[in-house]
C-alpha cells in the first residue's frame, strides 16, 4: 500500500469554480502535512502546511482529519494561474523522510 | 530567504562521463535531500543528509555518489550513468525532519 494516495485527475474546471482535492495517508504516526504546487518542468513550491485546526490562505483552505487519515485542499474562485499539479506530502516524526502523493493535476479553463 | 540554489540548470553527459551536481542553501537547515523526478511522476527520494551525515540511502545505484562538504553544500557525483537516469534532479532542505522542505529549481539531466 502506498504511503500517500491522491487522485491523479485531471480536474478540468472553469474559471471561478470551487475545486477540492483529497489525499489519504497510511501511517497514523505521520506528523507533518503539506500541499505543494508544481508547475510543468519546475520545482515543487510550498503552497501551505496543514494543521489539525485547519488553515486558510486567501482562496486556499487546507484541512487535516487525523481520525480518517486524510488531508484536503479547497480552492475557491479558481484562476487560470491555478493550473498546476498539486502534491500532497506527509512526513513522519522519527525520520527525515517525506512521502509524496502522485499529484493531482488541475486545469482551469477560461 | 528560503532559497535553495542548484547548478547547473541543464546537463548533457555521455555514459562514460563524470560530472557533479551542486546544491547550496544558506537558511541554516540541517537536513538536505536529493530527489529524482521523471516526467509526470512525483519526486523520488534518493538520499538524505542530516547534520552533514548520510542518514538515508534509498538503495540508489553506486553510479550516484552524494557528498556533503559542509552544512550549506550538497553535491551529487555522477559516473557511468545510463540513459534511463535522465530526469530532473531536485535538491531540498529543511530545518528538522518534519519541518517544511524547500526545493531548488533542479538540474535537468540528459544522458546520451
Amino acid at each position: 500500500r502506498k504511503e500517500v494516495e491522491q487522485d491523479p485527475g485531471p480536474f478540468n474546471v472553469p474559471e471561478g469554480a470551487t475545486v477540492a482535492f483529497n489525499c489519504t495517508y497510511s501511517n497514523s504516526a505521520s506528523q507533518s502535512f503539506f500541499w505543494y504546487r508544481q508547475d510543468c518542468r519546475k520545482e515543487p513550491k510550498l503552497l501551505m502546511s496543514v494543521y489539525s485546526s485547519g488553515n486558510e490562505d486567501g482562496r486556499f483552505t487546507a484541512q487535516l482529519n487525523r481520525a480518517s487519515q486524510y488531508i484536503s485542499l479547497l480552492i475557491r474562485d479558481s484562476k487560470l494561474s491555478d493550473s498546476a499539479t498539486y502534491l500532497c506530502v506527509v512526513s513522519s516524526y522519527n525520520f527525515n523522510k517525506f512521502y509524496f502523493g502522485s499529484g493531482t493535476k488541475l486545469n482551469v479553463k477560461p | 530567504d528560503t532559497e535553495v540554489t542548484q547548478t547547473p540548470k541543464h546537463l548533457v553527459m555521455g555514459m562514460t562521463n563524470k560530472k557533479s551536481l551542486k546544491c547550496e542553501q544558506h537558511m541554516g537547515h540541517r537536513a538536505m535531500y536529493w530527489y529524482k523526478q521523471k516526467a509526470k511522476k512525483p519526486p523520488e527520494l534518493m538520499f538524505v543528509y542530516s547534520y552533514e551525515k548520510l542518514s538515508i540511502n534509498e538503495s540508489v545505484p553506486s553510479r550516484f555518489s552524494p557528498e556533503c562538504p559542509n552544512s550549506s553544500l550538497l553535491n551529487l557525483h555522477l559516473h557511468a550513468l545510463q540513459p534511463e537516469d535522465s530526469a530532473l534532479y531536485l535538491c531540498a532542505s529543511s530545518q528538522e525532519g518534519t519541518d517544511t522542505q524547500y526545493f531548488g529549481p533542479g538540474t535537468r539531466l540528459t544522458v546520451l
